[in-house]
């Protein structure tokens, strides 16, 4: 069974500070997807970004980068020089990969992290 | 370009009452719909996906149905409502062929 855990329930930072939440995922699956969603108090969930297991390569999108390590089963999300608007739930996911006939989009969520940035 | 529309946003229903939201998609075509449960402080909970019209899988039993009557519509459904059906639920949909999935701006039940 597919689970994905985010330990930090809640972090607080000052504006401009950088700052790393964390996502730990179990699967079975030699392939697989990893996703993070922003959701932010008007409450629609924001993709980010979505990563294959095959492809290791750590992205950069502006202040957001992503660490993706098969060794350690874990994708973590940086936000470099924080800024109000970042203040948000954020949501790692997990999914299994396209595998039926009609394939699927099943997503295994995160608790989330409750990301404030202190102005 | 795809949008998503759910509605309501917010709905306040008394124990035991119906329920209906509704969900569609423009842009796209034949997409994979689903429909998601966020309880309080918890994480996101799979509730019913679509691959097709009339095809609905359900993750986990509970007092709630799904019904997909038009290819980019997606209904969530109670005959009675439960306290315990109480909670943030999002519509979304994806690419037949990608991995994706585009979230809609939710609806906020509570059941009193």
């Amino acid at each position: 069974a597919q689970k994905v855990t985010q330990a930090q329930t809640e972090i607080s930072v000052v504006e401009k500070e950088d700052v790393t939440l964390d996502c730990v995922y179990e699967t079975r699956d030699t392939t697989y997807y990893l996703f993070w969603y922003k959701q932010p108090p008007s409450g629609e969930l924001v993709f980010l970004i979505r990563r294959n297991s095959f492809d290791e390569q750590n992205e950069i999108s502006g202040r957001y980068s992503w660490n993706f390590q098969k060794s350690t089963s874990s994708f973590n999300f940086t936000i470099t020089a924080s800024q109000v608007v970042d203040s948000a739930v954020y949501f790692c996911a997990l999914s299994e990969a396209w595998i039926s006939n009609f394939g699927n989009e099943k997503l295994t969520f995160g608790t989330g992290t409750r990301l404030t940035i202190i102005p | 370009s795809q949008t998503i529309h759910q509605w309501p946003a917010t709905l306040v229903q008394p124990v035991g009452s119906p329920l209906s939201l509704e969900c569609t998609v423009e842009g796209t075509s034949n997409p994979n719909l689903y429909w998601y449960r966020q309880a309080a402080g918890r994480g996101l909970q799979l509730l019913f996906y679509s691959v097709g019209i009339g095809q609905i899988s359900s993750e986990v039993p509970q007092n709630l149905s799904a019904s997909r009557p038009q290819d980019r519509q997606f209904i969530l459904s109670s005959k009675k409502l439960l306290l315990s059906d109480s909670g943030f639920y999002l519509c979304a949909w994806g690419p037949r062929t990608a991995t994706e999935a585009f979230f809609g701006q939710g609806t906020r039940l509570t059941v009193v």
